[in-house]
């Protein structure tokens, strides 16, 4: 298994529809993730840690299964303004100073 | 709120040029990073700093070389640009176990 991997897309949904992303990591000894939003030609910007089971911000649900080692992204009621590519990012074993791991990155594109 | 300024935005390298991505930052983070994105490859780590002093090979260093020049400031050079260096770079920094955050871009096309 690769260190992160994520569906590239595109998701195409229609605006108010749910979508989910997933991403799967290879160390089991991870124990803080995050989600990061990045917009075509602009650099990436974090939307939601991802400490324990899972956390929610608004429309927006990141869920954690350690068992299965993958964490989620849940958008609820899409907006045309969420389409981006959502990067997946895993610390490495030992977190703090080290490498961080980028998923390659999901394309969400939300359509009228 | 400043946070990480990054310098140029965008430059044309003729094949053989050398050149400085400079990066700053005022968030007073201990880590700092040089990523390149191109399309497909997702984010590749080039070099990080994990501290003042210290410099680490990341996933693609060759044909890079970078200074931590104080705790503020972490700079990329391309000795000899070469085509397979057009790419967009991104410099970031990090508080330890904390969120990262990222300049605004470098665009380099090397011709």
């Amino acid at each position: 298994r690769k260190e992160v991997e994520q569906d590239p897309g595109p998701f195409n949904v229609p605006e108010g529809a749910t979508v989910a992303f997933n991403c799967t990591y290879s160390n089991s000894a991870s124990q803080s993730f995050f989600w990061y939003r990045q917009d075509c030609r602009k650099e990436p910007k974090l939307l939601m840690s991802v400490y324990s089971s899972g956390n929610e911000d608004g429309r927006f649900t990141a869920q954690l299964n350690r068992a299965s080692q993958y964490i989620s992204l849940l958008i609820r009621d899409s907006k045309l303004s969420d389409s981006a590519t959502y990067l997946c990012v895993v610390p490495p074993y030992g977190g703090s100073q080290g490498n961080l791991i980028f998923g390659k990155g999901t394309k969400l594109s939300v359509k009228p | 709120n400043a946070g990480v300024t990054q310098t140029p935005k965008f430059q044309v390298l003729k094949t053989g040029q050398s050149m400085t991505l400079q990066c700053a930052q005022d968030m007073n983070h201990n880590s700092m990073y040089w990523y390149r994105q191109d399309p497909g490859m997702g984010l590749r780590l080039i070099y990080y700093s994990a501290s003042e002093g210290t410099t680490d090979k990341g996933e693609v260093p060759n044909g890079y070389n970078v200074s931590r020049l104080n705790k503020r400031e972490f700079s990329l050079r391309l000795e000899s640009a070469a085509p397979s260096q057009t790419s967009v770079y991104f410099c970031a920094s990090r508080r330890t176990g904390n969120t990262i955050y990222f300049g605004e871009g470098s665009w380099l096309t090397v011709v």
